[in-house]
């Protein structure tokens, strides 16, 4: 079992629709990422926060919206999504966000955009 | 610029064979990190071992092991006596170095996908 927690494990919308991807870690952690992976490729890093404030926004489309409400909590709003932004969601943490420190990841979401 | 490179996309085994996958990285820093991460089919991704750049020990852990050369800027993960539960996707990471206090960033290979056949 992992210790992040990512919901739903699945999801298929249309394109017209507004849906939350969440992940949730109890590890006492101070960084949280989101990172998008298309089949056979590696994670691609789209957001982190660190201590609850956005750090870095690897400019990814406003469609994609992260939110933060707590330490443990990191959401990713999704609206108006394209057919190409169907891919593997992956949530990760790590405890200050620092070089050394190995990121610990969520089972991920699979999301198909039809 | 950042880079690891992990020239092996694909390895196929027989169970209980030995197999390296390699992993060659590039950078300017002087001090970094590594890291290996394992992918199975359930989509997480699994970490396995950090290594940093001042500490050449290799590693064991069980049927795993490491070995770091900084001369060649490698990182090779070893597997020996293989078992079908090896399966998965292995990524080789550096930690690159962020203006940006408390995030970090990792530059991933483009991972090896290895198969452990029975």
């Amino acid at each position: 079992d992992t210790e992040v927690t990512q919901t739903p494990k699945h999801l298929v919308m249309g394109m017209t629709n507004k849906k939350s991807l969440k992940c949730e870690q109890h590890m006492g952690h101070r960084a949280m990422y989101w990172y998008k992976q298309k089949a056979k490729k590696p994670p691609e890093l789209m957001f982190v926060y660190s201590y609850e404030k956005l750090s870095i926004n690897e400019s990814v489309p406003s469609r994609f919206s992260p939110e933060c409400p707590n330490s443990s909590l990191l959401n990713l709003h999704l609206h108006a999504l394209q057919p190409e932004d169907s891919a593997l969601y992956l949530c990760a943490s790590s405890q200050e966000g620092g070089r050394e420190q190995p990121q610990h990841f969520g089972d991920g979401t699979r999301l198909s955009i039809l | 610029a950042q880079k690891v490179t992990q020239a092996q996309t694909e390895i196929s085994v027989v169970e209980k064979e030995d197999v390296t996958l390699d992993c060659v990285y590039e950078t300017r820093d002087t001090t970094y990190y590594l890291f290996w991460y394992k992918q199975p089919p359930s989509g997480e991704l699994v970490f396995l071992i950090r290594r940093n750049s001042f500490d050449e020990q290799n590693e064991i852990s069980g049927r795993y092991s490491w070995n770091f050369q900084k001369s060649t800027s490698s990182f090779n993960f070893t597997i020996t006596a293989s078992q079908v539960v090896d399966s998965a996707v292995y990524f080789c990471a550096l930690s690159e170095h962020s203006v940006i206090q408390g995030a970090q960033k990792l530059v991933f290979g483009q991972g090896t996908r290895l198969t452990i056949n029975p």
